[in-house]
């Protein structure tokens, strides 16, 4: 089974409208971290929020928050007032416990339209 | 969060030739990685860059094809040898830091002809 599961290949928003961009993930560990990750098109990977399992409120970090719902295992990031510079590969990874390793999704494209 | 390094930045090489890849950090880091993003697709871990020793390679990624070293712990290089057109990728290094999060370098962009 997929650790990491993004459904949506694709996404666009209107600029200054709020998005959400989905993130399903698969474990029986009780101790896992859940990542986002935004690459523009230059290549590089920009760490966006973090969120623990263990945490009780879900990450803020200015305009990206993480809609964690532990129960339905969904980890979804939202991006309030979209702007163009937000165009990019968004990627949901998540590491398992103490195991050093990072499981990626296979990402969602964001497309900010003017 | 650590600052992070590669060089070069992007490449465009012969087949059959070898090319290696430099990564800096600006702090001591324990866990660096190695990773590979093909064409649209999203990003693979060749191996762990372990300091002094071997790296721990993933499944499907040999030591003879992607020789790694890591002789401190703020450098480390990634060899991509033999090249083919297959091997195209944006290659990434990355490390742990504050425990937690991997935070990446800005990647080296390869083209094989």
């Amino acid at each position: 089974a997929q650790k990491i599961t993004q459904t949506q290949p694709g996404m666009f928003v209107q600029e200054k409208e709020a998005v959400t961009l989905d993130c399903t993930y698969d474990t029986s560990d009780p101790s896992y971290g859940l990542f986002w990750y935004k690459q523009p098109s230059s290549g590089e990977m920009i760490f966006l929020i973090y969120q623990g399992s263990y945490d009780q409120q879900n990450a803020t970090e200015g305009r990206y928050s993480l809609n964690f719902q532990k129960a339905r295992k969904s980890a979804n990031l939202v991006i309030s007032a979209s702007q163009l510079g937000d165009s990019a590969m968004y990627f949901c990874a998540m590491r398992e416990g103490r195991i050093n390793k990072f499981y990626f999704g296979s990402g969602t494209k964001l497309n900010v339209k003017p | 969060s650590a600052v992070i390094s590669q060089k070069p930045s992007r490449d465009i090489c012969q087949r059959g030739t070898s090319l290696t890849i430099q990564c800096q950090v600006d702090s001591q880091v324990t866990m660096m990685f190695w990773y590979r993003q093909q064409p649209g697709q999203s990003l693979t871990l060749i191996a762990t860059a372990n300091q002094g020793s071997e790296a721990t390679y993933e499944s499907g990624f040999v030591i003879d094809k992607f020789p790694i070293s890591r002789p401190n712990l703020t450098f480390s290089t990634l060899t991509v040898s033999n090249m083919s057109p297959e091997d195209s990728s944006i290659y990434l290094c990355s490390v742990l830091s504050r425990g937690e999060t991997q935070y990446f370098g800005p990647g080296t962009r390869l083209l094989v002809l």
